[in-house]
């Protein structure tokens, strides 16, 4: 079945540090790929999507590039902040339907 | 446009008693789907609704039953409370013109 690995939390930085979250992924077909965000408490907040081969989404700073070739959807971002600290979770949706996998997501610390 | 809205945010049953979770979307969004997410299990999909139809259906037993109304406000409910069944309840919805999914702020479950 359709799955998303992403690496395991949690990273620790310090501000302004580069950010990397990688993010593999197995299905069928071609599928549509997310980055949502969790703050404690909250429910989950789309960061960014990507719906074929090669496209780039990007929101507030963060970016993450679709490769087919690899299955990858990795998330980065230049400079982080203090308030980026929060679990960030991979997720695909496959062609057939909107059914959310999602990986296991990976907690980011930003230490001052 | 107002997010989605879900009642209650938080919630304590006993073990055995049933619960109704309900969830309002995005106004203009037809699609609501429902996930749970435990510290074990990560995120998991529970099922999807769209024009009051069941579209899509995950691996949970069938305690965990959902519908939705003509107005795409959607209900999901639990029978014979487990323990296990603990969780934050989260729900969905799309829009017609993307896969994207966008998040309420989740119902808390605990189950004593």
């Amino acid at each position: 079945g359709d799955s998303v690995t992403q690496m395991e939390g949690p990273v620790t930085l310090s501000e302004e540090a580069f950010l990397t979250i990688n993010c593999t992924y197995t299905a069928t077909g071609y599928p549509s790929l997310f980055w949502y965000v969790q703050y404690p408490g909250e429910g989950l907040q789309l960061l960014l999507k990507a719906t074929k081969a090669d496209d780039k989404g990007s929101n507030k700073g963060f970016e993450a590039t679709y490769r087919k070739e690899t299955t990858s959807f990795h998330l980065e971002k230049g400079s982080v902040q203090v308030s980026d600290s929060a679990v960030y979770f991979c997720a695909l949706s496959a062609w057939y339907g909107n059914k959310l996998v999602f990986g296991a997501g990976t907690i980011l610390r930003v230490k001052s | 446009k107002a997010g989605v809205t879900q009642t209650p945010r938080y919630l304590i049953k006993t073990r055995g008693q049933q619960v109704t979770l309900s969830c309002s979307p995005i106004s203009g969004h037809r699609s609501v789907s429902w996930y749970q997410q435990t510290p074990g299990q990560g995120l998991q999909f529970l099922f999807e609704y769209f024009s009051e139809t069941q579209r899509n259906k995950g691996n949970f037993p069938g305690r965990f039953s959902g519908r939705q109304f003509s107005n795409s406000r959607s209900e999901m409910n639990v029978s014979t409370l487990e323990l296990g069944d603990s969780a934050l309840y989260l729900c969905a919805s799309s829009p017609a013109t993307g896969p994207e999914q966008y998040f309420g702020p989740g119902t808390r479950l605990t189950v004593t």
